[in-house]
């Protein structure tokens, strides 16, 4: 069965400090990635999506993320963040084959302290 | 910018009461869903829709649950007979048709709280 584990369920963090936010996957079939971010009181938005192709991704808002095929991990990084991204980031797979549902990890609230 | 959006943003219901979740979504997308969190878990995928009938649903979406599009703009959830257990946001999504790996895009969710 596939899985997404988000290894940190709460991150506090300085302003203008860097972050990484860690994502493992487990799949017996190849799978496309996703990072969400959700605000307070809003739905999911896509940050950034890795389909193919080169390994480094980037998305909105100033963050990047690394597919790395052989530690199954998809790690979502900025280097210097504001307290407007003080929100819950969520990890995501999809199946290349088959069902396009989303796989969900259990979530990361990162907390931006001035 | 087009949204998904999604009414109402809280419901409050007594324990078998029907309920039922509405979402308006993008209106050129093809693919709808419906996800839900548990409060302190992580979101779950309860069924996707295509072409008008269902294209997947998970164990979770059992004979109490069910989904139309009842014309060409809605798409609803509705819960027959809700439990305690059903308490939980409800996100609807849909993604266009132009491909795998797809973005879905996200309603606001609902809250739903059964007593």
């Amino acid at each position: 069965a596939q899985s997404v584990t988000q290894l940190d369920s709460q991150v506090p963090v300085f302003e203008e400090a860097p972050v990484e936010l860690r994502c493992n996957y487990s799949s017996s079939v190849s799978v496309y990635l996703f990072w969400y971010v959700q605000y307070p009181n809003q739905g999911l938005q896509l940050l950034l999506k890795y389909l193919s192709g080169s390994t480094l991704v980037k998305g909105i808002n100033g963050f990047e993320a690394e597919f790395n095929k052989s530690q199954t991990s998809f790690h979502l990084r900025k280097p210097s963040v504001h307290i407007s991204d003080t929100a819950e980031y969520f990890c995501a797979v999809t199946f290349i084959q088959g069902a396009q549902k989303l796989v969900f990890g259990q979530g990361t609230r990162l907390t931006i302290n001035p | 910018e087009p949204e998904v959006t999604q009414t109402p943003s809280h419901q409050v219901t007594q324990m078998g009461q029907e309920v039922i979740l509405r979402c308006v979504p993008i209106s050129n997308h093809l693919y709808f869903y419906w996800y839900r969190q548990i409060l302190g878990q992580k979101v779950e995928f309860l069924v996707s829709f295509y072409n008008n009938e269902i294209s997947e649903k998970s164990e979770i979406f059992d004979d109490q649950f069910s989904v139309e599009r009842p014309d060409g703009s809605n798409f609803t959830l509705k819960i027959r007979s809700t439990k305690l257990e059903d308490s939980a946001m409800y996100f609807c999504a849909s993604s266009a048709p132009s491909g795998r790996g797809n973005e879905q895009f996200f309603g606001p969710g609902t809250r739903l709280t059964v007593l």
